[in-house]
């Protein structure tokens, strides 16, 4: 079975430009989730779909980022206009409905802002 | 608010030597607990967890943490590391019936021979 999915595994952009990161969960992974983890810091929780619902978006740090899932399958994450302090590795998560929340976890893509 | 400190950013061992790396959590109501770790260019794995029931946890690799309620700490330790426990390991927990984990700072292990 296939792990989580993330691309690109690196991006670099310029202050100003677009980017789109996408997720796909494991198939049958309801929950997913996004976390960001900027350098020298702890990763944070961003945002968590349910299905094709935002479920908890309390991490989303502003209104520069625009997560969807349409279908309730991949997930894509924008950030437009980047800044510099968007810089670092963005996380993606999925798993089953369920109590016991084992989340399991993308390989990340490393956003470098110049 | 939910917060974790791992209490050590860098710890160096000697191969076969003990380790423990230490995670301490703040929270205002009942948690899971949790311990990742992240290999060098790869994801987060699961390494152990703990919902409830014994405070001593078991998980992969030869791994195990213990849950100290008064203490609020969820240490992890392994008896004799190897060359590939090298990696960067990570407390979380999550509050009962939320979804979201709150990380702490990670500690990066590192094994020499």
């Amino acid at each position: 079975e296939a792990g989580v999915t993330q691309f690109p595994s690196h991006s670099v952009i310029e202050k100003g430009q677009t980017v789109t990161l996408r997720c796909d969960p494991i198939s049958g992974h309801d929950n997913l989730y996004w976390y960001r983890r900027v350098m020298g810091k702890e990763i944070k929780f961003l945002l968590h779909f349910v299905k094709e619902s935002k479920q908890d978006e309390s991490g989303m740090p502003n209104n520069r980022f625009l997560a969807e899932r349409t279908g309730g399958t991949y997930s894509t994450l924008k950030v437009q206009p980047a800044e510099l302090e968007d810089s670092g590795v963005y996380f993606c998560a999925s798993s089953q409905l369920g109590f016991d929340n084992e989340q399991f976890f993308g390989p990340g893509t490393r956003l470098t802002v110049l | 608010a939910q917060s974790v400190t791992q209490l050590d950013s860098q710890v160096p061992v000697f191969e076969e030597a003990p380790v423990e790396l230490r995670c301490n959590y703040s929270s205002s109501v009942s948690v899971y607990l949790f311990w990742y770790v992240q290999y060098p260019n790869q994801g987060l794995q699961l390494l152990l967890k703990y919902l409830s029931g014994s405070t001593l946890v078991k998980g992969i690799n030869g791994f195990e943490a213990e849950f100290n309620k008064s203490q609020t700490s969820f240490h992890l330790r392994k008896p004799s590391v190897h060359i590939s426990d090298t990696a960067e390991y990570f407390c979380a927990v999550s509050e009962w019936g939320a979804q979201k984990l709150v990380f702490g700072q990670g500690t990066r292990l590192t094994i020499n021979p």
